[in-house]
């Protein structure tokens, strides 16, 4: 049964960075894709970035580029998404999702982070 | 990358049948035969229903289906149910510099 476990809420001003992980089980590690989707609060999903654990890839959303920085750490199948200089309007729920195999779909969901950005 | 369009809404009664497009470009619908669709019920995390413009993940009913014409892919469901009501969302594979694109998004009501 594969699972996605993402960390707890977080509250941050803005200018400040945020990291979420994403915890995975129940499948290889390896030779998948993990991607951050992202949603606003009444709003839609969007892209943001993906990572291949284990391997070499890692690829930004134009408008993330820059601004988002992916890392894993394979000992214990995490991946950490960090998200700095934010604004208000990086307010939302932050989603990591699993690609299995290049198959250009998101199989599995994790359950979500919010992050709000306030002062 | 601009989101792909989809209807803000769409409404059908128990049992009929509703379509929901999703309008790109040749940069990701038209370019590719990639386009997946998500269920996403209030508060929860989105659920994969169509892969590959019109596969069906195993444990999806097969009233759900999926096609495409040029620019335009569609989903539609058929009979539906109470708890289809949700919102749906479409994404495409937009190439090596774009990654993915998501629709804007359409809630379906269940009248």
């Amino acid at each position: 049964q594969v699972q996605l476990v993402q960390s707890g809420a977080e509250l941050k001003e803005p200018g400040a960075s945020v990291k979420v992980s994403c915890q995975a089980s129940g499948h290889t590690f390896t030779f998948h894709f993990i991607h951050w989707v992202r949603q606003a609060p009444g709003q839609g999903l969007e892209y943001m970035a993906t990572i291949n654990p284990g391997g070499s890839f890692v690829g930004y959303a134009p408008k993330f580029q820059g601004r988002v920085t992916l890392t894993e750490d394979r000992s214990t199948k995490t991946i950490y998404m960090e998200l700095s200089s934010l604004i208000s309007e990086d307010t939302g729920v932050y989603y990591c999702a699993l690609e299995i195999a290049a198959t250009k779909k998101f199989n599995f969901w994790g359950q979500g982070t919010l992050v709000t950005v306030s002062s | 990358q601009s989101a792909l369009t989809q209807p803000r809404s769409v409404s059908g009664s128990l049992g009929q049948s509703v379509t929901i497009s999703c309008t790109g470009t040749s940069s990701d619908v038209g370019g590719y035969n990639y386009v997946s669709w998500y269920q996403q019920h209030p508060n929860t995390a989105p659920k994969l229903m169509i892969f590959d413009v019109s596969d069906r993940p195993s444990g999806v009913p097969d009233r759900f289906s999926g096609s495409k014409s040029g620019y335009t892919a569609s989903l539609t469901i058929s009979g539906l149910q109470a708890e289809d009501e949700a919102d749906y969302y479409c994404c495409s594979y937009a190439g090596s510099y774009s990654h993915y694109v998501f629709g804007t998004g359409t809630k379906v009501t269940v009248l």
